[in-house]
């Protein structure tokens, strides 16, 4: 059965601090992974990844993806509290190209 | 900019009643998607559609129903609510080619059924 799961579950940090937030995944016949940051309701879009080793960056995010290992990280440098949100993961896969979502990290930022 | 646009931001209804979800967007997605977000089980998928009155269901399909008469707009219809259908819904679209993955959200329905 395909699946992502992400961890930590939750994280709590200070104004300033670097985080690194964790997808792995088992999927059959992997297309891609997006990560998306959900604040209050509506998840934007942040970062799709197709091929391994390549960065992705936006300002103080960055994500990378490694498809030998089979896991993605999303890397938020000097971190804000407007930072604070649940970052979700989700792995394209298949021949019909099905989106599977992981739980999700709820990140806190204290200032 | 893009946009996907959901009636409600909050609805509480009756046990049995019918409800409606409307979902709108304005970037001329050929796909639409129905998920349902819950504590601890993330988001799941109900319903999905990739052309005008097409519909496939999703992962959790029992109970709903969906209707997309026109290509902007796809509804959600619970046809007797239930308590367990209490939970966040979110519309979203993306468009069909290389990049069909990317799903833009609507800011979702807090559903409360009582």
């Amino acid at each position: 059965e395909d699946k992502v799961v992400q961890s930590p579950l939750s994280l709590v940090v200070h104004e300033g601090d670097t985080v690194t937030l964790n997808c792995s995944y088992e999927v059959t016949n992997f297309r891609s992974l997006l990560w998306y940051k959900q604040e209050k309701k509506a998840p934007t879009f942040l970062f799709m990844l197709t091929s391994s080793g390549i960065e992705k960056k936006s300002g103080r995010l960055s994500s990378i993806l490694d498809k030998k290992e089979l896991f993605s990280i999303l890397n938020i440098t000097a971190t804000q509290t407007g930072d604070s949100a649940v970052y979700l993961c989700a792995v394209v896969a298949g021949n019909n190209r099905k989106l599977i979502w992981g739980l999700g990290t709820s990140l806190a930022v204290n200032p | 900019d893009v946009k996907v646009t959901q009636s409600s931001r909050y609805l509480v209804k009756r046990t049995g009643e019918k409800v409606f979800l409307e979902c709108v967007q304005d970037m001329d997605h050929e796909n639409m998607f129905w998920y349902r977000q819950d504590p601890g089980l993330g988001l799941r998928l109900i319903y999905f559609s990739y052309d005008v009155k097409m519909k496939e269901k999703g992962d959790i399909p029992e109970g709903y129903s969906v209707s997309r008469e026109k290509k902007e707009r796809f509804s959600l219809i619970l046809e007797s609510a239930s308590t367990n259908q209490t939970s966040m819904y979110l519309c979203a679209s993306s468009s069909t080619g290389t990049s069909n993955e990317k799903l833009f959200f609507g800011s979702g329905t807090q559903l409360s059924v009582l």
